[in-house]
């Protein structure tokens, strides 16, 4: 079974306070995470794509890290503003093919 | 630098007939994908295409389901004697290249089966 678990599975956070949400998967035959925000009624765009274990990665107010030997990965948004209300989804890729697994997304609102 | 483009964004069919989605990848890639997300389900893989050449199917039910990524032109997916379960909607993505590129998402069709 290619579980890939998202927690928690939605949030509410106000204007200005950090958070964090955890992806776990499956640590054997791990090739790639993948992280995306999800806005509604637009298209999945790309965060991050992570390979190495103890990977991190930046953009801007968000950031990612990565931690294959036990299976999990962090995304990090510091200084939540209202326009990063969306549905943050993450994505294993496996080794033996080329499918991207993915979680159901944690579902951030923020309000001012 | 236009993005995925999928069409047409809804598409209402009855049972039995057949659906036809498109999806031209953005220019300069020539890998794609097709994804389905059924209500209240994650994104599901359904199919990894590269021009001409299926890749990996396994995600893709073997019944009515078919792909292809010609030479010249979009990527079909192509849903044959449409029934009510395979309402959903069908996201494509596309990359530079395989494994580690990131996928760039069109914005859907949603399917529904009467």
């Amino acid at each position: 079974i290619l579980n890939v678990e998202q927690s928690p599975q939605s949030l509410h956070v106000q204007e200005g306070d950090s958070t964090n949400f955890t992806c776990s998967f499956p640590s054997s035959n791990f090739y790639a995470l993948h992280w995306y925000r999800w806005e509604t009624a637009k298209s999945p765009e790309a965060l991050f794509v992570m390979t190495l274990n103890g990977d991190e990665k930046k953009k801007g107010r968000i950031s990612a890290t990565l931690n294959t030997k036990e299976g999990y990965s962090y995304l990090y948004i510091k200084g939540s503003q209202p326009e990063d209300s969306a549905t943050y989804l993450c994505a294993w890729d496996r080794y033996s093919g080329y499918a991207l697994n993915f979680g159901k997304g944690t579902s951030l609102l923020v309000t001012p | 630098n236009a993005g995925v483009m999928q069409n047409p964004r809804h598409l209402v069919r009855r049972r039995g007939q057949e659906a036809r989605l498109r999806c031209s990848p953005m220019k300069g890639h020539s890998h794609v994908y097709w994804y389905r997300q059924l209500p209240e389900e994650g994104l599901k893989f359904m199919v990894y295409l590269q021009k001409e050449n299926i890749i990996d199917e396994s995600g893709m039910p073997k019944e009515r389901f078919s792909a292809e990524f010609p030479k010249e032109g979009p990527s079909i997916l192509r849903i044959q004697q449409v029934v009510r379960g395979d309402s959903a909607a069908y996201f494509c993505a596309s990359s530079e290249s395989d494994r580690v590129y990131e996928q760039y998402f069109g914005p859907g069709t949603r399917l529904t089966v009467t």
